[in-house]
């Protein structure tokens, strides 16, 4: 089953404003967990890591302040696109690293379903 | 250079046969090794993962890892058309890198 969620799946908005979405972990925390955009057929494009409990790391040439992201428990990290434009309609994917509790080695991605950003 | 790499394809097999996708990366530390599958319009998702040299199977998928090389491939056994999707190789070294992907094509 599906061990990282997000939410909405799917959202259309209009130009300037805010949109939200979520990804959680499910049955496991997650002290980091990443988010990536994708345009279509292209590749993924990794825009920043959430670090619960202190700042984000972002990609070079990802806007900070425009791609705003709380990691607000060990379950739950929120990207927040602001005054979102029509270049800013794309696939958003949330993924957590769950470990198996042996090593770091054993550190496993599992990825959220995706949220499908449309702009208008 | 880049961190991980994979050609783009599109690879274009026949069903039955098999399909062998390959990933070279330039992290002489990374410990850890995946395979993700993507369909068009969906996120990726794990189909295997390999931490020591030699080869893993699963069903239809064998991953196989030369650390001496830095070098991983997949091959897809008895290939379906259900197949074919975009392949994404990623390694776990300093940090969690995914390659370009490569877009598989099972023709019936």
């Amino acid at each position: 089953g599906a061990v990282v969620s997000q939410h909405p799946s799917w959202v259309i908005c209009k130009s300037g404003t805010s949109v939200k979405i979520e990804c959680r972990s499910l049955d496991f925390q997650a002290t980091t967990m990443f988010w990536y955009r994708q345009f279509p057929k292209q590749s993924l494009m990794l825009m920043a890591t959430s670090n619960e409990g202190s700042k984000a790391t972002y990609e070079q040439g990802v806007e900070k302040d425009k791609f705003l992201i709380n990691h607000a428990s060990l379950t739950l990290s929120t990207l927040t696109v602001t005054s979102a434009h029509p270049e800013d309609s794309s696939f958003y994917i949330c993924s957590a690293p769950r470990t198996s509790g042996r090593s770091l080695v054993t550190d496993t991605q599992y990825f959220g379903p995706g949220t499908r950003l449309t702009v208008l | 250079q880049k961190e991980v790499e994979q050609n783009s394809g599109p690879l274009s097999v026949p069903e039955g046969a098999i399909a062998s996708l390959n990933c070279t990366y330039s992290d002489r530390g990374s410990q850890s090794f995946f395979w993700y599958r993507q369909y068009s319009g969906k996120s990726p998702e794990l189909i295997m993962f390999i931490y020591s040299n030699g080869d893993k199977e699963d069903g239809r998928f064998t991953a196989q890892l030369n650390k001496a090389s830095q070098y991983v491939s997949l091959l897809i056994r008895d290939s379906q058309p259900s197949d074919s999707a975009t392949y994404l190789c990623a390694v776990h070294g300093q940090n969690f890198v995914f390659g370009p992907g490569t877009r598989l094509s099972v023709l019936p």
